[in-house]
């Protein structure tokens, strides 16, 4: 069965360092969104991409969290400086289309712990 | 801004009892999804409801979407501890962008 994948899982890391997190979606998914989730809270979206292009980045913190999306598979994001309050789980999510149901897959996520 | 509230925020019963989680909202939704998230890892779709009305079951969890698609309801029978986690809604609008409640979490205790 296909799935997201992500990486790392976990990741440490001092405040003031750069940290960055990779996403492949399910194949074919035109649609990949990146969520921050705050420990007991829903996911929270800060960025979602249509093949290569950024659709809505309205949430993201632009000064200091950056996404790409190049060829329009694979993703990236990036904090630079991370923060204490960044301190989350990311999750990347992939969708077939932009149109029907908005079913969204979501891989296993990201732990990331600011220091 | 569409917002979805969960209720209640957690729930913990004993094996073999049954329990409810509700979605609600102002908005009107084109669809709804449930998801189940365990500790450490990321949500799970369970089902997509989409028409006014509409009732699915998945083995023991019956899903219901409100007839004026605002709202919604996850009901479990007979609950097991293999269905603890975090449930959430969201809310599927324009441009395919969810909109996620702030998520219920069950503890079914053996």
């Amino acid at each position: 069965e296909a799935e997201v994948a992500q990486s790392p899982r976990y990741k440490i890391t001092e405040k003031s360092q750069a940290v960055a997190f990779w996403c492949d979606p399910i194949s074919g998914h035109a649609t990949l969104y990146w969520y921050r989730q705050i420990l007991g809270q829903g996911p929270e979206l800060l960025v979602q991409f249509q093949d290569e292009s950024v659709v809505d980045d309205s949430q993201l913190p632009k000064d200091r969290f950056s996404a790409e999306r190049l060829k329009g598979v694979d993703s990236t994001l990036k904090i630079q400086p991370a923060e204490l309050g960044d301190s989350a789980m990311y999750l990347c999510a992939s969708s077939l289309t932009a149109g029907g149901t908005y079913e969204q897959y979501f891989g296993p996520g990201t732990r990331l712990t600011v220091t | 801004t569409q917002l979805l509230e969960q209720s209640p925020q957690f729930l913990s019963i004993q094996e073999g009892e049954n329990l409810t989680v509700y979605c609600n909202s102002s908005s009107v939704f084109s669809s709804l999804q449930w998801y189940r998230q365990e500790p450490g890892e990321g949500p799970v779709l369970l089902v997509t409801v989409v028409t006014g009305g509409e009732v699915k079951k998945l083995k023991r969890l019956t899903f219901q979407f409100g007839d004026a698609r605002k709202d919604s309801s996850l009901h479990i029978t007979a609950a097991q501890p293999g269905d603890t986690g975090l449930y959430l809604c969201a809310g599927a609008a324009a441009g395919n962008k969810l909109t996620f409640g702030g998520g219920t979490r069950v503890l079914v205790k053996p």
